[in-house]
């Protein structure tokens, strides 16, 4: 099972900010925070991970609270290329696999 | 680079008959998943490889579905007796050691008629 919660669907208009939250209560000291996005009929892509500190790449930023019970997953400003099912995965790196919930659908409206 | 390649990208097939779906990782890369996914849902574990053995099988629904990765690179998921129930999106995903991020490919799509 998924060690992940994340709400059914997000919507957000074009251009703003879209902020993805993903609760991961029962998260261990060695488990990382992994996040994807599944646009229709592709594979999954992937978009950023972190451990405890805050991650910025070229396509979002990964911000976990410091008990790491928590994440959000943060566009800074979304297109409408960006909508997709987002998800959210935590998972050690000792060679777990990803496990893979229902998601978050991110509805980028004009 | 080149990313993970899977082939065929569709394939229909009748009930009861054989399948392959073959799966070409990024160069390098020694860890390979397959993953299956029915239409709504997010993706489902079936195989774990590390180099050339499957480090973990137990997402793998029975014993019609069976997984190879002969030489540590390229990897071919084998169905026998395929069943209508069968048909989704078969991914594979490849990664450069287990510390890292994992990269999928397009997947297959299987129709069993």
């Amino acid at each position: 099972d998924a060690k992940t919660t994340q709400p059914p669907s997000m919507d957000c208009a074009e251009g703003r900010a879209a902020n993805l939250p993903c609760n991961h209560s029962t998260i261990s000291g060695n488990e990382y925070v992994y996040w994807y996005r599944q646009i229709h009929s592709q594979g999954p892509q992937y978009i950023i991970h972190g451990l405890k500190n805050n991650e910025t790449n070229e396509m979002a930023s990964l911000i976990i609270t410091e008990d790491r019970k928590s994440s959000t997953l943060i566009l800074p400003h979304a297109t409408l290329r960006d909508t997709a099912v987002y998800y959210c995965i935590v998972r050690d790196n000792y060679g777990q696999n990803f496990v893979f919930g229902p998601g978050t659908r991110l509805s980028v409206l004009p | 680079g080149a990313g993970v390649s899977q082939t065929p990208s569709n394939k229909v097939t009748e009930k009861g008959k054989y399948v392959e779906l073959r799966c070409d990782p990024i160069s390098g890369h020694t860890a390979l998943y397959w993953y299956r996914q029915s239409l709504g849902q997010g993706p489902e574990f079936l195989i774990y490889f590390q180099g050339t053995g499957a480090a973990d099988d137990s997402g793998l629904p029975n014993d019609r579905f069976f997984a190879v990765r002969p030489e540590g690179s390229v990897s071919t998921l084998k169905i026998q007796r395929t069943e209508r129930g069968d048909s989704a999106m078969y991914l594979c995903a490849s990664q450069r050691q287990k510390n890292t991020e994992a990269f999928f490919g397009q997947g297959t799509r299987l129709t069993v008629v």
